[in-house]
């Protein structure tokens, strides 16, 4: 079955470097039809998208944190890792990885995230 | 970027009633619109995509229509496992989720 597990340090201080690896399983990276996301939430907030990558590593990142975010992946490992610099207390959130389903059929052009992982908390404070 | 307004914010409602939600895009999105159930702790779970589409295994209790603009969201009879906070989110440059629409029982 698919599944999706974020990793990474629970507690970073600002101005530090936040590393995330989602690691998945269930379907490959090179499926030309999926791509993986990161998406977060501050607490009691709102979802916000950050960043995703499909399998010809096209890559997108959200307007407003692109200076700060890089995403890659590695098919061998079936892992997708986000990177965060200049982290901030207002970074704290759970970020989770999600799968992207892109393709056309009949009915035109669909795109969801139709598996997630469970989120992982960091907290950004000194 | 393209916003997502969703309404209301919150939403207190009885079993059995007929629950709607709105979505409502800064501009034509076509039906590039998926919405998104989340429970206390947990990840988000896809409901609906491209706008009206219900995902496998979701109760046909939960629908979705609209394009444009404005979209909607009804659950025809509430349960009480629908308790939960409902997000739209586009996806037509590249994804913007609304606000969350939390649901609860009356």
């Amino acid at each position: 079955q698919v599944t999706l597990k974020e990793s990474g340090p629970v507690l970073v201080k600002p101005t530090e470097t936040l590393t995330l690896t989602c690691t998945v399983s269930g379907f490959s990276l090179s499926n030309a039809r999926m791509g993986v996301s990161w998406i977060r939430q501050p607490p009691g907030k709102a979802l916000e998208w950050l960043a995703h990558i499909f399998s010809n590593d096209e890559k997108s990142y959200s307007t407003s944190l692109k200076s700060r975010l890089t995403i890659s992946k590695d098919t061998s490992k079936s892992q997708v890792v986000l990177t965060m610099t200049n982290m901030d207390p207002v970074d704290t959130a759970t970020y989770y990885c999600a799968r992207i389903q892109s393709y056309y059929d009949s009915s035109g052009y669909k795109n969801y995230f139709d598996y997630w992982g469970q989120g992982t908390l960091v907290t950004v404070s000194s | 970027d393209i916003q997502m307004t969703q309404s209301p914010s919150s939403l207190s409602a009885s079993v059995g009633d007929r629950v709607t939600i709105t979505c409502q895009a800064s501009q034509d999105i076509s039906n590039y619109l998926n919405w998104y159930q989340q429970k206390p702790g947990k990840a988000p779970k896809l409901l609906i995509y491209d706008a009206s589409n219900l995902e496998t295994g979701v109760p046909s209790r939960f629908s979705g229509s609209g394009s444009g603009t404005d979209f909607t969201f009804t659950i025809s009879s509430l349960q009480p496992e629908d308790i939960a906070t409902y997000y739209c989110q586009q996806y037509d440059n590249p994804y913007t989720f609304g606000q969350g629409t939390k649901l609860e029982i009356k």
